[in-house]
């Protein structure tokens, strides 16, 4: 089974509004964190927030947010006030402790700006 | 604080040729990792280092893929020989690796190599 699933392949949005980015994830453990971590053409990997599974609030950093349901076991990216430069892969990720703390990633969601 | 440094940035080999990358992590970063991410995927976990030991290399085709990561800081990474399908991205990680593992140790990454395989 996948341990992150990433349903979206690619989405647009128009710029300055809000977009959500889906992500689900599987596991047994309850311990467990979920990222997420952007992608430009550049190539380059960067986080952008974290998600704890014991954390009461959702997580927020800027403009991302993380709409964390733990009973659905999804973890899904808001970005508001969309940007051109926010135009990247986005991937959704977990760790889990209790494998040596291996990071699985999702297939990413592959996210448009329009101006 | 320096981030992850990795090279070289780009690679163009023939295949059944070899190739070594390079990566240095965050200063005081226990974990490292090295990636795979094939063109439309997401990256694909190869080797995971603790210091200079080993933690998971489940996915390390080991016929022709070899790492090493001597005194517990700098990596490098080997492809021996080298074949088509290992055109890819390479990107290597790392984390501070806090006591207990909590789930909070987030990694960083460096800018990657694209290697290309003709």
């Amino acid at each position: 089974a996948q341990k992150i699933t990433q349903t979206q392949p690619g989405m647009f949005v128009q710029e300055k509004e809000a977009v959500t980015l889906d992500c689900t994830y599987d596991t047994s453990d309850p311990s467990y964190g979920l990222f997420w971590y952007k992608q430009p053409s550049s190539g380059e990997m960067i986080f952008l927030i974290y998600q704890g599974s014991y954390d009461q609030q959702n997580a927020t950093e800027g403009r991302y947010s993380l709409n964390f349901q733990k009973a659905r076991k999804s973890a899904n990216l808001v970005i508001s006030a969309s940007q051109l430069g926010d135009s990247a892969m986005y991937f959704c990720a977990m760790r889990e402790p209790t494998t040596g703390n291996q990071f699985y990633f999702g297939t990413g969601t592959s996210l448009t700006v329009i101006p | 604080e320096a981030g992850v440094a990795q090279s070289p940035r780009y690679k163009i080999i023939e295949k059944r040729q070899s190739v070594a990358f390079w990566c240095n992590p965050i200063s005081g970063h226990a974990t490292l990792y090295w990636y795979q991410q094939i063109l439309g995927q997401g990256p694909k976990l190869l080797i995971q280092f603790q210091n200079n030991g080993v933690v998971d290399d489940s996915q390390l085709p080991k016929d022709r893929f070899s790492a090493e990561r001597l005194k517990g800081v700098d990596s490098t990474l080997k492809i021996q020989p080298a074949k088509l399908e290992d055109s890819a991205v390479y990107l290597c990680a790392s984390s501070l690796d806090l006591a207990g593992g909590l789930e909070v140790d987030t990694q960083y990454f460096g800018p990657g190599t694209r290697l290309t395989v003709l």
